[in-house]
C-alpha cells in the first residue's frame, strides 16, 4: 500500500497567517490526491481533488499544488471557521490511503 | 440534494454481529461507487473498501479483508458493512462515502457517521 506521511502533526496558527501543509506519497502518484477537513464530531469535507482543483463550495483561499510524490494544501489567510484537522488521501491505487492527518490549532 | 443517512449508534459485546447502513438519496445510487471509512477514537481516517451498487462489484483494503463485509441492496438505495464477530478493537466511528463521478471518483459525499462500541 502507499504511506502518506503529512507534515507537520500539528501546529498553531493566528487568525489572517498563510499556511501551508505538506503531504508526501511513498511511490509516485501522478495528480491523484485529495485534500479532506475534519471538524470535531463532524464527517470530514472534500477541499480539493486532483491535487489541485477546488471542489465546488470551498473558499478560495484554499489551493492545492503538486504532482508526483510531494503535495501542499495552502490556506491563504486563516479564518476561525478553518481551525480542524486535514488529510490528504491518495486515489492512485487501492487500497486508497490517507495521511495521518494534521491539527490545525488556534494560538 | 445529494444525502448519505447511516443508521444509529450501536453498542455490542465481543462475538457478537452487526450490520450497519447508508442510504443513499438524492442522486442515481447505482451508479456511483459507495466506500466506507473507519476512524478509531481520537485517531485519522483508514479506508476500508467500496462497492459498485449496480453490480455489487467490491473492493477492500487488505487490512480489513476477511473482517468485514460490504454490501448493498440498490432496491433500497442502502449499503452495509457487517461484522461476524465483533471485537473490542472494531469500537470505532464508520462513516460511508459516495465516490464522485465528477469529482474525480474521490469521496465527495460523506454520510454522518455510525459509532461502534464493543464491549464486555
Amino acid at each position: 500500500a502507499i504511506r502518506m506521511t503529512q507534515s507537520p502533526s500539528s501546529f498553531s496558527a493566528s487568525t489572517g497567517d498563510r499556511v501551508t501543509i505538506t503531504c508526501r506519497a511513498s511511490q509516485g502518484i501522478s495528480s491523484y490526491l485529495a485534500w479532506y477537513q475534519q471538524k470535531p464530531g463532524k464527517a470530514p469535507k472534500l477541499l480539493i481533488y486532483a491535487a489541485s482543483t477546488l471542489q465546488s463550495g470551498v473558499p478560495s483561499r484554499f489551493s492545492g499544488s503538486g504532482s508526483g510524490t510531494d503535495f501542499t494544501l495552502t490556506i491563504s489567510s486563516l479564518q476561525s471557521e478553518d481551525f480542524a484537522t486535514y488529510y490528504c488521501q491518495q486515489y492512485y491505487s487501492y487500497p486508497r490511503t490517507f495521511g495521518q492527518g494534521t491539527k490545525l490549532e488556534i494560538k | 440534494e445529494v444525502q448519505l443517512v447511516q443508521s444509529g449508534a450501536e453498542v455490542k459485546k465481543p462475538g457478537e454481529s452487526l450490520k450497519i447502513s447508508c442510504k443513499g438519496s438524492g442522486y442515481r445510487f447505482t451508479s456511483y461507487w459507495i466506500g466506507w471509512v473507519r476512524q478509531m477514537p481520537g485517531k485519522g481516517l483508514e479506508w476500508m473498501g467500496i462497492i459498485y451498487p449496480g453490480d455489487s462489484d467490491t473492493r477492500y483494503s487488505p487490512s480489513f479483508q476477511g473482517q468485514v463485509t460490504i454490501s448493498a441492496d440498490k432496491s433500497i438505495n442502502t449499503a452495509y458493512l457487517q461484522w461476524s464477530s465483533l471485537k473490542a478493537s472494531d469500537t470505532a466511528m464508520y462513516y460511508c462515502a459516495r465516490l464522485g463521478v465528477n469529482t474525480a471518483m474521490v469521496e465527495d459525499y460523506w454520510g454522518q457517521g455510525t459509532l461502534v462500541t464493543v464491549s464486555s
